[in-house]
């Protein structure tokens, strides 16, 4: 089961900053936080993912709290592409999860 | 870019037929995921491999269903006799990982959409 918990739907519009919540109460020290979105009949697509301190890319920044219960993927200006259905995923190192375990995921509609 | 690629896309088929769905990983990838898709279950693992041999397959059906890499770049998914519950989204995804494990990205396949009727 996922140990992820996130909103089923959020609202966005466009060019606007979007803040998509992630609980994870129960992570351990070997979790890595990962997000993956899929976008309408396209397969998933990796974001990004960290650790600890928070990270960029080209795609989204990735905010982590201190005590990792919880993180926040962050898209700095939501287009009409960014409408996904958004996944928050742990997945243990030294991967002896391989597989993603995804949950219901939060559905993401941009407003143009 | 490279991309894992996955035919066919789409299948009709009815009720008792074998289906083979193929999969291409990305070149240089050492592992390669099975997952299917329902609106019922949402996204789920059917098989997992690394360095082309099974490593959980516990997924799986597995009085009708079997999943092999004959090779480094082909991996099959066969159904057989396939139901009208096995209508779903197939979808195959590559990754590289090492013994040492830091858990990497993975890249999935467009998918192969099934219909069993």
């Amino acid at each position: 089961d996922a140990k992820t918990t996130q909103p089923n739907s959020m609202e966005s519009n466009e060019e606007e900053p979007v803040h998509l919540p992630c609980n994870h109460s129960t992570i351990s020290g070997t979790d890595y936080i990962h997000w993956y979105r899929q976008l309408p009949s396209q397969g998933p697509e990796y974001v990004i993912h960290g650790l600890t301190s928070n990270v960029n890319n080209r795609m989204a920044s990735l905010a982590i709290a201190e005590d990792r219960k919880s993180s926040t993927l962050i898209l700095h200006r939501a287009t009409l592409r960014d409408a996904a259905v958004y996944y928050c995923i742990l997945r243990d190192a030294p991967g002896r999860q391989g597989n993603l375990i995804f949950g219901k995921g939060t559905k993401l509609s941009v407003k143009p | 870019d490279a991309r894992v690629t996955q035919t066919p896309r789409d299948k009709v088929t009815e009720m008792g037929q074998e289906v083979t769905m193929r999969c291409q990983p990305i070149l240089g990838h050492n592992t390669v995921f099975w997952y299917r898709q329902t609106m019922m279950q949402g996204l789920e693992l059917l098989a997992y491999f690394r360095n082309r041999a099974p490593l959980d397959d516990s997924g799986m059906p597995k009085d009708r269903f079997s999943a092999e890499m004959p090779d480094a770049t082909l991996a099959t998914l066969k159904i057989q006799p396939s139901e009208p519950r096995d209508s779903a989204v197939y979808f195959c995804a590559s990754g590289l990982e090492s013994n040492s494990g830091l858990p990497r990205e993975q890249y999935f396949g467009p998918g192969t959409r099934l219909t069993v009727t």
